[in-house]
């Protein structure tokens, strides 16, 4: 049973430019949150995607998007890349539970992206 | 949202006890206090929940007193590979402010030498 891939692993990209990040969840899994961890941090949430759209959003600009396609696996872009947005992206899948949310979410092994 | 304090970091030797204290004073009635592992260059997984008393697995227990203002994982003989970041959150998950959101604090760095 595989568990939940991202990928690229690494991205190096420059001040400006646009990034895609991938993940694909869990199997059996319909529901995929990703989040952003800088260097000794937490992971903070960004957004969360279920049926195909966002359904909860956390404290981040615009230029954070997101795409859930119907087999479940979702999409990160991030435009106007800053050296503030280095940091580990992680994706996390669950099921819905009883009331729609799940506290046990899987984790990914993260793709690090440097902006330079 | 409930705040979560817990230490830094702590050191421990193998094939001991160990224990982390978080403290949540503002915790809520609806909410449960989930605790989560993290190893470097891997993403956090899920390892405890409880809402009061205690809560055993195959990994850990978690204590809860009675008036749930903090708990504490406990981690039965550890070894060098319980290496990692332990993370307390605390929330009703399915509430409108947190709608499914993990919210992430600092986290305890626990370092199992030999």
């Amino acid at each position: 049973d595989a568990g939940v891939t991202q990928s690229p692993t690494h991205l190096i990209k420059t001040r400006g430019q646009q990034v895609t990040l991938r993940c694909s969840p869990k199997s059996g899994h319909d529901t995929v949150s990703w989040y952003q961890q800088a260097l000794g941090q937490g992971p903070q949430f960004i957004f969360q995607y279920y049926e195909e759209e966002e359904r909860q959003r956390g404290n981040f600009p615009d230029r954070f998007s997101g795409h859930q396609f119907p087999n479940y696996s979702s999409e990160l872009n991030v435009n106007a890349l800053l050296l503030g947005d280095s940091a580990l992206y992680l994706c996390a899948s669950s099921t819905i539970g009883g009331q729609g949310y799940s506290y046990e979410q899987y984790f990914g092994p993260g793709t690090r992206l440097t902006v330079t | 949202l409930a705040k979560t304090t817990q230490p830094i970091s702590m050191d421990s030797y193998e094939g001991q006890e160990v224990n982390i204290t978080c403290s949540h004073n503002n915790i809520a009635t609806n909410d449960y206090i989930t605790w989560y592992q993290q190893f470097p260059s891997q993403g956090p997984r899920f390892i405890i929940q409880g809402y009061k008393t205690k809560v055993t697995n195959e990994v850990a227990s978690l204590f809860i007193p009675a008036d749930r203002k903090s708990s504490t994982l406990s981690l039965p003989r550890v070894s060098l590979s319980d290496t990692a970041v332990y993370y307390c959150l605390v929330g009703d998950i399915g509430a409108d402010n947190q709608g499914g959101k993990l919210i992430f604090g600092q986290g305890t760095e626990l370092s199992v030498k030999p």
